[in-house]
């Protein structure tokens, strides 16, 4: 992936508002897309993923949009609480016999209380 | 299930040493795979397993090697360590079912410095 140096993009929101991470993809093949979420000395853990045949995914609290047109990818976090501050990637599977994710470079959230 | 794990958790090396850095899983995944993470960025794949016995360089091998010594284990060696090798580790593994989407689950990492 393409690095963006020491300074990952933030979005800073209240307590209890929704939250709303972007990503945009880089291969129009892509059929399988991850987000993991990233806690300080942790490693990445799994939110939700969607198949390229879904624009939409809910899970519990989370919603992630697909845009195939635009290549764009979107977290939804409803009533975001203080746990889930963390960074939060987006990965995508190019779905030929590659074994490989392609990781974007973050976005780190930071809830406000 | 632990799920992935890794050791150590820590390690400080200097100039030229070399040393392994092990992880194992216990969810009877096929595949696993090494990254590094620098300050602010993104995982990048250094290499990857496809499954028992097979071994295959990803983004960034130079400066690695790894063994897969069974289904359950993959290490990844520094021969000798470079100032540019400081980073955290991670490993991963899946399943990597014909026809199901592959989820990659991660290890708490090992956090390496190189003086």
């Amino acid at each position: 992936g393409e690095s963006v140096g020491l300074h990952l993009p933030t979005l800073s929101v209240q307590e209890g508002d929704n939250s709303i991470i972007n990503c945009a993809y880089s291969n129009s093949a892509s059929d399988y897309f991850i987000w993991y979420k990233q806690e300080s000395g942790k490693g990445p853990q799994f939110i939700i993923d969607i198949r390229s045949n879904m624009d939409k995914r809910q899970g519990q609290r989370v919603t992630v949009l697909l845009n195939k047109t635009v290549k764009h990818l979107s977290l939804q976090i409803a009533a975001t609480q203080p746990g889930d501050s963390a960074v939060y990637f987006c990965a995508e599977n190019i779905g030929d016999s590659s074994y490989k994710l392609i990781f974007g470079s973050g976005t780190r959230l930071l809830v406000r209380p | 299930n632990a799920g992935v794990t890794q050791t150590p958790k820590f390690q400080v090396l200097k100039t030229g040493q070399s040393m392994t850095l092990q992880c194992a899983q216990d969810m009877n995944h096929n595949s696993m795979y090494w990254y590094r993470q620098d300050p602010g960025m993104g995982l990048r794949l250094i290499y990857y397993s496809a499954s028992e016995g097979t071994t295959d360089k990803g983004e960034v091998p130079n400066g690695y090697n790894v063994s897969r010594l069974n289904k359950r284990e993959f290490s990844l060696r520094l021969e000798s360590a470079a100032p540019s090798q400081t980073s955290v580790y991670f490993c991963a593994s899946s399943s990597r079912d014909r026809g199901r989407p592959d989820t990659q689950y991660f290890g708490p990492g090992t956090r390496l410095t190189v003086l």
